[in-house]
């Protein structure tokens, strides 16, 4: 079955720390992926998404990730974080050969120590 | 454009109850997912509809079922409650072909006693 593995259930890092979160998924056919980010006591919201092209894509508060595709992996990365990004993240994968189906990692915990 | 819509935000039953939940897509969306939240499992995608269809469907038993409206709105129906059961249900929306991002709603809080 496809699936959506994200390495690390819970992440703590330092204020300016350079954080790198993976994800990985097992499709071999086409694909949009995504990362959705829910800040405590809020509702989803969407980080960014890659389609088509550069591989390379950045999102919003200075997040970006890089899609792989010989490795089937949508990693996300950001230099220097802030306090504010305390949040959970999940990836994402919309199976578009197979009825759109959208695949959920189990999500990563991040903190950000002040 | 108002956003995914979800009623009512909180509701305690008890075991052995029913409950619907409602979801009011953001206009011109024709897909709706609902997906259960808790603590423990994390996400879990309980099944997709499209234009009045379901089109995709997680691994939850029957007494979860759900239906669409020719105005894109859903509901989503829990019936004989369980303790388990009790946890943040999120709506989800999006235009449904080309893979498009979905946005969600702020959800409904069930508490079961």
């Amino acid at each position: 079955a496809q699936s959506v593995s994200q390495h690390n259930h819970h992440v703590i890092l330092s204020e300016a720390a350079s954080l790198e979160l993976g994800c990985n998924y097992s499709y071999g056919g086409t694909v949009n992926l995504f990362w959705y980010v829910q800040y405590p006591g809020q509702h989803l919201q969407l980080l960014l998404k890659y389609f088509s092209g550069d591989p390379l894509v950045k999102g919003i508060k200075g997040f970006e990730a890089e899609f792989i595709k010989s490795k089937f992996s949508f990693n996300l990365r950001k230099p220097s974080v802030q306090w504010s990004d305390t949040a959970e993240y999940f990836c994402a994968v919309n199976l578009m050969d197979s009825n759109y189906q959208l695949i959920w990692g189990a999500g990563t915990k991040l903190i950000i120590k002040p | 454009k108002a956003g995914v819509t979800q009623t009512p935000r909180y509701l305690i039953k008890t075991r052995g109850q029913q409950v619907t939940l409602s979801c009011s897509p953001i206009s011109g969306h024709r897909s709706v997912s609902w997906y259960q939240q808790t603590p423990g499992q994390g996400l879990q995608f309980l099944f997709e509809y499209f234009s009045e269809t379901q089109r995709n469907k997680g691994n939850f038993p029957g007494r979860f079922s759900g239906r669409q409206f020719s105005n894109s709105r859903s509901e989503m129906n829990v019936s004989t409650l369980e303790l388990g059961d009790s946890a943040l249900y999120l709506c989800a929306s999006s235009s449904g072909t080309g893979g498009q991002p979905q946005h969600f709603g702020d959800g409904t809080r069930l508490s079961i006693l």
